[in-house]
């Protein structure tokens, strides 16, 4: 069955405590790419990766990293998380770029204290 | 950058029709993408649009002009079940993809 998992889904955390949130997807895709939802915004592209090896930022990337050792991973890192690191993330992946139909993980909320 | 621009909440009866408004002002544009997302749940693909006009797919239509930098989402023979958040999104090159705010829509008996 292709999936897009996210690990963890829930996560509550303190101020400065690092934390890793997983995405792997079997889909053989190229493209992945993160995204927070806060209300009334709407969903904000973190960071995005065209292939291994090759990642971007997006909109809002400030206070995150990412890395693309390999095509079926793409971690999202918050090195010292804050309080408006809040939020319900998502991990997506699409064959063939930004435009192709994207598949959703089922989110990660974080709440950092 | 890019700026999209939907209603915020649409309200309907079941079994109308209804259309959600996207206008957008981006460079290099590519395409419009519209996702449906039930309270908190991931959002779901429903249509893409790169060139100009309309797109069916079951009860569900897209239409865009390129022209106009606007595109509509329009849904038939609504059903509760569709009672959902609605996102447009402008993909601009292979890499970005900007969302809209989202469109609430809320179907009543």
């Amino acid at each position: 069955e292709a999936q897009v998992t996210q690990n963890p889904r829930y996560l509550i955390t303190v101020t400065g405590k690092k934390l890793t949130v997983t995405c792997s997807q079997n889909m053989n895709h190229e493209y992945m790419s993160w995204y927070r939802q806060d209300p009334g915004l709407g969903l904000r592209q973190i960071y995005y990766s065209m292939n291994v090896e090759v990642t971007d930022k997006g909109d809002v990337p400030e206070g995150y990293k990412v890395s693309r050792k390999e095509k079926r991973n793409f971690p999202l890192i918050l090195e010292s998380p804050s309080p408006n690191q809040t939020s319900l993330y998502f991990c997506a992946t699409s064959l063939a770029g930004a435009g192709d139909t994207q598949y959703f993980g089922p989110g990660t909320r974080l709440t950092v204290l | 950058g890019q700026s999209l621009e939907q209603p915020s909440e649409v309200t309907a009866v079941e079994g109308a029709i209804v259309q959600i408004n996207c206008t957008y002002q981006t460079s290099g544009f590519y395409g419009l993408s519209w996702y449906q997302q039930h309270d908190g749940g991931a959002p779901t693909f429903l249509s893409y649009n790169a060139l100009d006009g309309l797109e069916e797919t079951g009860r569900f239509s897209s239409f865009l002009s390129r022209s106009d930098s606007y595109g509509y989402l329009l849904l038939q023979e609504l059903q509760m079940k569709d009672s959902a958040s609605y996102f447009c999104a402008v993909s601009s090159g292979y890499s970005t993809l900007t969302f809209g705010k989202g469109t609430m829509l809320l179907v009543s008996p």
